[in-house]
């Protein structure tokens, strides 16, 4: 059973800070989604990691994905109120990118 | 393209009554997930359709819970007899293998229904 585990799962920190969030997973996978939840709100897709070494940058995040140690890093640069969110990964073990399973969450908050 | 619809917003219903939870997915689309998350367990694959046939209900908790796609611009989760533990966000997420660049799969997700169960 893939298993998807993230840490921290809460995260404070000011703003104008850096800071790191990673996903680890138990099954070899070349297929890693970021997303992003607002409180009440849907998720909405940030990046798709396709294979080993990908990297994806969108202003302050920055994702990476390592198939062989089975560890993707979210990593935020300079982090501002805005980026407030909670971020979910998720692994898929199929070639289609059709059977997610999701970390259980980050709850970032940027403090001003 | 509006996204991912989905009805109602909001349902409050009492133990042992039919829930119904609809959604439309993006035009083009041709596939469709249902998802539930609860702060206990997250958020959780309940099935999901591949050119309105079901691929994968694993997820599907047990027999109270049935979903249907009778065509490519329409799905239902039905909760029939619903109780309090169901009480949950269902979302509902389509995609297209070539959204994003080939390959991708990015799976785009609806505004999802709150359920409660009295």
């Amino acid at each position: 059973e893939l298993k998807v585990e993230q840490n921290p799962l809460f995260l404070s920190m000011q703003e104008g800070k850096n800071y790191t969030i990673y996903c680890n997973y138990s099954t070899t996978s070349d297929r890693l989604y970021w997303y992003r939840q607002d409180p009440g709100k849907s998720l909405e897709s940030l990046f798709v990691l396709l294979s080993n070494g990908a990297v994806k940058q969108e202003g302050r995040l920055m994702a990476s994905l390592d198939t062989k140690a089975r560890l993707s890093t979210l990593h935020i640069t300079a982090a501002v109120h805005d980026l407030s969110a909670t971020y979910f990964c998720a692994v898929d073990l199929t070639a289609s990118g059709s059977r997610l399973t999701f970390g259980e969450g980050t709850q970032l908050t940027v403090n001003p | 393209d509006a996204g991912v619809i989905q009805s109602p917003r909001h349902e409050v219903t009492e133990m042992g009554q039919e829930v119904t939870l609809r959604c439309k997915p993006i035009s083009g689309h041709d596939y469709l997930f249902w998802y539930r998350q609860t702060m206990m367990r997250g958020l959780e694959l309940l099935i999901y359709f591949n050119n309105n046939v079901p691929i994968d209900d694993s997820g599907m908790p047990e027999d109270r819970f049935s979903a249907k796609m009778p065509n490519a611009s329409f799905s239902t989760l039905k909760i029939q007899p619903s109780e309090p533990r169901d009480s949950a966000v269902y979302f509902c997420a389509s995609s297209w293998p070539g959204q994003g660049g080939l390959g991708k799969n990015i799976q785009y997700f609806g505004a999802g229904t709150r359920l409660s169960v009295l």
